[in-house]
């Protein structure tokens, strides 16, 4: 079975704080991705990456970077939290091949004050 | 760009079936996926559909699409009280998925 991990369930930062989410995934995929999901609105990509060092813009990439050193982590990062980052974080790993499925983590809900 | 609309709830009586309703404008889009979202989950692959099919039937699910009409459609037969979650429809184009905002499904008694 894929597992994708993520290293937070819940987290809470402050404004202003730089802020580390991280997720491995143990199927050697080599696209990964990152979302953020808020209620109405669905799941948005933010940044994802089909290659180590390798990564693109999704669609509501400001405010984030993101970081894959190697092929089964990726990182995403809040230079410098905001309230409205306040969301639901979903990593998600899929192989080389376009129609390869997605698959998800479970997770990390984040809280900015 | 690609948008997908789904309606955003759906209550449903136990032992009925639901079917929730997914359309998408992306007309090149190669595979059409259901995930299912469980509360305090991620989201689960529940099935999925070339974009050249019709129909595909997987046990108490059943997918339909029209591609003509960009509609995709989600039909769970003798719901149960397990199946109350967010329903997320997605298109796929190359590596990327777009998805819909979400059906949340209430099971009632």
């Amino acid at each position: 079975d894929v597992k994708v991990t993520q290293s937070s369930r819940y987290l809470v930062k402050r404004t202003g704080e730089k802020v580390f989410l991280e997720c491995v995934q143990d199927m050697d995929h080599e696209n990964m991705f990152w979302y953020r999901q808020d209620p109405g609105l669905g799941l948005r990509l933010i940044y994802f990456s089909y290659d180590v060092k390798m990564k693109e813009k999704g669609d509501i990439p400001e405010g984030y970077s993101v970081s894959r050193e190697k092929k089964e982590r990726f990182s995403l990062i809040l230079e410098s939290a905001s309230t409205n980052q306040t969301s639901m974080y979903l990593c998600a790993s899929s192989g080389r091949e376009g129609r390869e499925t997605q698959y998800f983590g479970p997770g990390t809900r984040l809280l900015v004050l | 760009g690609e948008d997908v609309e789904q309606s955003l709830f759906l209550s449903v009586r136990e032992g009925d079936s639901s079917v929730i309703n997914c359309t998408y404008t992306d007309s090149s889009s190669t595979y059409l996926y259901w995930y299912k979202q469980e509360p305090g989950a991620g989201l689960q692959l529940l099935t999925y559909i070339f974009s050249n099919m019709d129909m595909k039937q997987d046990q108490r699910l059943t997918v339909l699409l029209n591609k003509k009409d960009k509609h995709l459609s989600l039909r769970i037969a003798d719901t149960q009280t397990g199946d109350s979650a967010i329903y997320f429809c997605a298109e796929s184009n190359d590596y990327k998925l777009s998805f819909g905002a979400g059906t949340t499904v209430t099971v009632r008694a």
